[in-house]
């Protein structure tokens, strides 16, 4: 079983629809995590970042952590075709301190 | 903003080839790394480094080994290149040992073994 679960989709909305992303975890030792959206042939960036449980907002863009779940979400208001991308979650291990990736969720939002 | 280069977007090598993967930053960054992305795979950790002449394995180093001779430059090193080493290999650069600082990635070389 994979530290870090997150179906690989391909997900196709409208544009405007909300979308909802998430990943699953099964160890406690994870701490921080992360979002990073990838465009096709492009390298990974940085786009949220969480410690504790709860909501963090940026813009469309809103993380959600519920530690007790071992569950995290991105969720994106009023989807645009330039959101189209592979989203990757990721979480640091506190007792290591290495990032673990999830595989990638590869969203297409359509005009 | 930091910037990572990796020094080829597209490369193809023959199968025993020995491939150099290039990556520079232009920032102080200490630690930095090597990840390859394959479909269905996710990003697997090959090889990373905290500091000058210090290198560490991660999941997958079978088949490659590193470099760090300059703080700003991390090299991947592909000893005899095989087809299974076909995928699209990222570097990554971090500030300071705390991973909650989060990565930094190149855009890329996407490596065909022929």
């Amino acid at each position: 079983q994979k530290e870090v679960e997150q179906d690989p989709g391909p997900l196709s909305v409208p544009e405007g629809a909300i979308v909802s992303l998430n990943c699953t975890y099964s160890n406690s030792a994870f701490q921080y995590f992360m979002w990073y959206r990838q465009y096709s042939r492009k390298g990974p960036e940085l786009l949220m970042y969480t410690y504790s449980s709860g909501n963090k907002e940026d813009g469309r863009f809103t993380a959600q952590v519920d530690k007790s779940s071992k569950y995290i979400s991105l969720f994106i208001r009023d989807s645009q075709p330039s959101d189209s991308a592979t989203y990757l979650c990721a979480m640091v291990k506190s007792n290591t301190g290495k990032l673990i990736f999830g595989q990638g969720t590869t969203l297409q939002v359509k005009p | 903003d930091v910037k990572v280069t990796q020094s080829s977007r597209y490369l193809v090598k023959r199968t025993g080839e020995k491939v150099f993967l290039e990556c520079v930053q232009d920032m102080d960054h200490e630690n930095m790394f090597w990840y390859r992305q394959d479909p269905g795979l996710g990003l697997r950790l090959i090889y990373f480094s905290y500091d000058v002449k210090m290198k560490e394995k991660g999941d997958i180093p079978e088949g490659y080994s590193v470099s760090r001779e300059k703080k700003e430059r991390f090299s991947l090193i592909l000893e005899s290149a095989s087809t299974n080493q076909t995928s699209m290999y990222l570097c990554a650069t971090q500030i300071g040992t705390r991973a909650n600082y989060g990565y930094t990635f190149g855009s890329g070389t996407r490596l065909t073994v022929v």
